[in-house]
């Protein structure tokens, strides 16, 4: 069963740029038919998706956070990462990464990471 | 973009039926999915293409998805079942996962 781990650092200072990697283990991201993304959850609120890499390299972002966000695959680490950049006290979440498959059902969740964004 | 409602609380006592429901446009020609999620956890797969259980969810979780209304059904609450439930859809026009606002589901 596959298993997927965040890392980061857990503060980030206002207007800089947060980057954080998710681990895949226990299945290859190359050449399975399925999308890997980033979902963000605000202290005390709901789950906010913010965008998703296909395998094949298509990418779809959420509107109201495209301008800031850019996913990528590292096929040799068996990684992808979230990179969102201008961040603001906003954007201070818990980060889960996750895994869709065609069926966008998310059946593979990180246990998340909080990020705080800090001036 | 697509919006999908859904209440922010739900309160029902051990052994009754819990319905949470998600609304949206024609969200009956789309497939939902469900997910439960407890404090301080990841989020987990309770019911996806509208009515399936993934293996290990209990048979009193169920949905349905019809016109403008998806329901997950809980048959015989129990005190564990206590957490927050979101249903999901993916907007095809748009390209996006969508979740809806969550619903806090508390056992009296």
């Amino acid at each position: 069963q596959v298993q997927l781990q965040e890392s980061g650092p857990g503060v980030v200072k206002t207007s800089e740029t947060l980057s954080l990697s998710c681990t895949v283990s226990g299945g290859s991201i190359s050449g399975s038919p399925y999308y890997w993304g980033w979902i963000r959850q605000p202290p005390g609120r709901g789950l906010d998706w913010i965008g998703s890499m296909y395998y094949g390299g298509d990418t779809y972002y959420n509107p109201s956070l495209k301008s800031r966000v850019t996913i990528s695959i590292d096929t040799s680490k068996n990684q992808f990462s979230l990179r969102l950049t201008s961040v603001t006290a906003a954007d201070t979440a818990v980060f889960y990464c996750a895994r869709h498959g065609g069926d966008h059902r998310i059946d593979s969740w990180g246990q998340g990471v909080l990020v705080t964004v800090s001036s | 973009s697509y919006v999908l409602t859904q209440p922010p609380s739900v309160s029902v006592t051990p052994g009754e039926t819990a319905t949470i429901t998600c609304e949206g446009s024609n969200i009956g020609r789309k497939s939902v999915q469900w997910y439960q999620q407890k404090p301080g956890q990841a989020p987990v797969l309770v019911i996806y293409y509208d009515t399936d259980r993934p293996s290990g969810i209990p048979e009193r979780f169920s949905g349905s998805n019809s016109g403008n209304t998806a329901t997950l059904t809980n048959s015989r609450v129990e005190a564990g079942d206590e957490a927050d439930y979101y249903c999901q859809v993916w907007d095809s026009s748009g390209a996006h996962v969508v979740f809806g606002g969550g619903t806090k589901l508390t056992v009296l």
